[in-house]
């Protein structure tokens, strides 16, 4: 069955740091791996994804994530963090021709000034 | 201007009532989606339709219903035999192919009274 992990609850880094927020998958086959936020009380919104190429993609607000399929994770990464970037993220994953999506259970990402 | 929407923003229920959550998307997506957002443990697929007139249900579908009389439109009812239905619902869509992301609508935060 597939299946992700966000082993981190809680991310805590200063502004300007660099930030990462980690993902682990289980997934027969070749996954498809997402990242998305959310703000409260919103819906979630899609940062990037990963469908197969180069393991290092880039997304929306100058986040990446780098696809490591020895590791079979997919954390995401941010060279210099805003406050802005204070949300909760979610990883995702389906594989192919499969209809339905799961999430992580979430990270709160809190960036101090 | 394309999106998904979500009415009500916020409802109150009372224990024995029947209510419905609307979703609505102009984006011409084929598959649509309903999840439920409960503190720290993600979203849990309740009910997807990849297709007008037809519909699967998810991990946790006992409690609710859906239907899919019109590709732009896919109600939640969440029923009195919902033990626990105070959460945050999330109606998602996606086009085209299995790879694709979603798109999130807003949300509506259910209360039971």
């Amino acid at each position: 069955a597939q299946s992700v992990a966000q082993p981190e609850d809680q991310v805590n880094v200063a502004e300007g740091n660099p930030l990462t927020v980690k993902c682990t998958y289980s997934v027969s086959g070749n996954p498809y791996l997402f990242w998305y936020v959310q703000y409260p009380n919103r819906g979630l919104q899609f940062l990037l994804k990963y469908i197969t190429g180069d393991n290092l993609v880039k997304g929306s607000y100058g986040f990446e994530a780098e696809f490591n399929k020895s590791q079979t994770s997919f954390h995401l990464k941010k060279p210099s963090a805003l406050v802005s970037d204070s949300a909760l993220y979610f990883c995702a994953v389906s594989f192919y021709n499969n209809n339905d999506m799961r999430f992580g259970a979430g990270t709160r990402l809190t960036v101090k000034p | 201007d394309g999106g998904i929407t979500q009415s009500p923003k916020y409802l109150f229920r009372k224990e024995g009532q029947n209510v419905t959550l609307s979703c609505e998307q102009n984006l011409n997506h084929d598959a649509m989606y309903w999840y439920r957002q409960d503190p720290g443990q993600g979203l849990r697929l309740i009910y997807y339709s990849q297709i007008v007139n037809d519909f699967q249900k998810g991990d946790i579908a006992e409690g609710y219903s859906v239907s899919r009389e019109k590709k732009e439109s896919f109600p939640l009812t969440v029923t009195s035999a919902q033990k626990n239905p105070t959460a945050f619902y999330l109606c998602a869509s996606r086009g085209g192919t299995y790879y694709n992301e979603q798109f999130f609508g807003p949300g509506t935060r259910l209360t039971v009274l």
